[in-house]
């Protein structure tokens, strides 16, 4: 069964650093690429960044390019997203997400539960 | 960057059929996903690459996608599909990955 479990998540001042984690499981994780993908109380789906399954490559959308690395850790199932330079406009609930090349496109096709980060002074 | 639009919300009685869209120029060369998410929940994949749905979904669940618009179609509807609903339109040259603003589907 594909487990996704983020953590990592809480209550930062602005300006400051969190790190998230997602620990994978039930699926050989090097074979995946990954996403992150955030939604703020009460709005939508917001995609925030992407890596390969070698984590070669990585991908961003603009409001977190240059603040907010991805990386993962293939020997231990894990993917990350450092969160530096945080903004109140940052406070949301963060998914990891798996994604699933089809013959025609790549899929989000299983999500964690989300963790929360609260963007605040 | 590309954009999608959803219609806010989408009202259907019972066992009525609802369709909800998700527009973007020329959309239909795009691979199209949809996610249902229920409160406080994680969003789940219905349909993907515009009209295959993954093991588990009811065959109520449809999609389709040509020229500017696609549409995802709820066949009788259950009050259990009461949700909020994102299209995702997918193409390789595009990143960021981009979700529509999202349907609120209220089954009356």
């Amino acid at each position: 069964e594909v487990q996704l479990l983020e953590s990592g998540g809480g209550l930062v001042q602005p300006g400051g650093s969190l790190r998230l984690s997602c620990a994978a499981s039930g699926f050989t994780f090097s074979n995946y690429a990954m996403s992150w993908v955030r939604q703020a109380p009460g709005k939508g789906l917001e995609w925030v960044s992407a890596i390969s399954g070698s984590g070669t490559n990585t991908y961003y959308a603009d409001s977190v390019k240059g603040r907010f690395p991805i990386s993962r850790d293939n020997s231990k199932n894990t993917l990350f997203l450092q969160m530096n330079s945080l903004r109140a406009e940052d406070t949301a609930v963060y998914y990891c997400a798996r994604e699933l090349p089809t013959d025609y496109s790549s899929v989000i096709d299983y999500w964690g539960q989300g963790t929360l980060v609260t963007v605040s002074s | 960057s590309y954009v999608v639009t959803q219609p806010p919300s989408v009202s259907v009685a019972p066992g009525q059929t609802a369709r909800i869209t998700c527009g973007g120029n020329n959309i239909g060369s795009k691979s199209v996903h949809w996610y249902q998410q229920k409160p406080g929940q994680a969003p789940v994949l219905v349909v993907f690459d515009d009209s295959d749905r993954p093991s588990g979904i009811p065959e109520r669940f449809s999609g389709s996608n040509s020229g500017n618009t696609a549409t995802l179609t709820i066949s009788r509807v259950e009050a259990g599909d009461e949700a909020d609903y994102y299209c995702q339109a997918w193409d390789i040259s595009d990143h960021p990955y981009v979700f529509g603003t999202g349907t609120k589907v209220t089954v009356l």
